[in-house]
């Protein structure tokens, strides 16, 4: 199975400091397609997933444009401008090329 | 707009089955690969499989073969999980998802 490893583990930010997590994947998400199916969710406490991102960079048309995504192959990047409050919350990178699909483990975003 | 609405909470004994359900609205159900997923007490995310709404296909993460059956029903657009042989491992939240958009979640406890 493709391991999905995300760092930090945690993060603690003031409101208006930007934020960066990681996501490292032990094979290539480039698919035979040419896409690359790496995704970010944001889980908020006591909540259900939400999508943010899809295909490494392309943001969902309801997600604020101070999120962006990058990346490829094995490495991706979520970064956030500057953090709101309702930013806070569990992020996951997750990959649907291979499978099983697999989530990393989460990185909690939570505020100073 | 899209929805995915799931039936209720459960709670069941050791040993026996659970179907949860997971009803779309808003697309067009029979295009779209309906997945779901596991999520244990504050702990990550496991895909364990998908079905394809128009054939009745699956994928299926090894480890919940013979754990998980999906189904749908076409005219209700309307996805169920089968869990058998429960036991507390099998405690958690289930969400189905389309990818793109999440159910609520569905709490399974196993317990006597």
């Amino acid at each position: 199975d493709v391991v999905m490893t995300q760092t930090p583990v945690s993060l603690s930010l003031a409101i208006g400091q930007p934020a960066s997590i990681s996501c490292k994947s032990s094979q290539s998400l480039l698919g035979t397609s040419g896409k690359t199916f790496l995704n970010w969710i944001l889980q908020r406490p006591g909540q259900s997933p939400k999508r943010l991102i899809y295909q490494v960079s392309k943001l969902y048309s309801e997600v604020p444009d101070r999120f962006s995504g990058s990346g490829s192959e094995t490495e991706f990047t979520l970064k956030i401008s500057r953090v709101e409050a309702e930013d806070l919350g569990v992020y996951y990178c997750w990959q649907g090329t291979h499978f099983p699909y697999t989530f990393g483990a989460g990185t909690k975003l939570e505020l100073k | 707009q899209v929805k995915l609405l799931q039936s209720g909470a459960a709670l069941v004994k050791p040993g026996a089955s659970v179907k949860m359900s997971c009803k779309a609205s808003g697309y067009t159900f029979t295009d779209y690969w309906v997945s779901w997923v596991k999520q244990s007490h504050g702990k990550s995310l496991e895909w364990i499989g998908e079905i394809y709404p128009n054939s009745g296909a699956t994928n299926f993460n090894e480890k919940f073969k013979g754990k998980a059956t999906l189904t749908v029903d076409k005219s209700t657009s309307t996805a169920y999980m089968e869990l058998s042989r429960l036991t507390s491992e099998d405690s958690a939240i289930y969400y189905c998802t389309r990818g793109s958009d999440w159910g609520q979640g569905v709490m399974v406890t196993v317990s006597s």
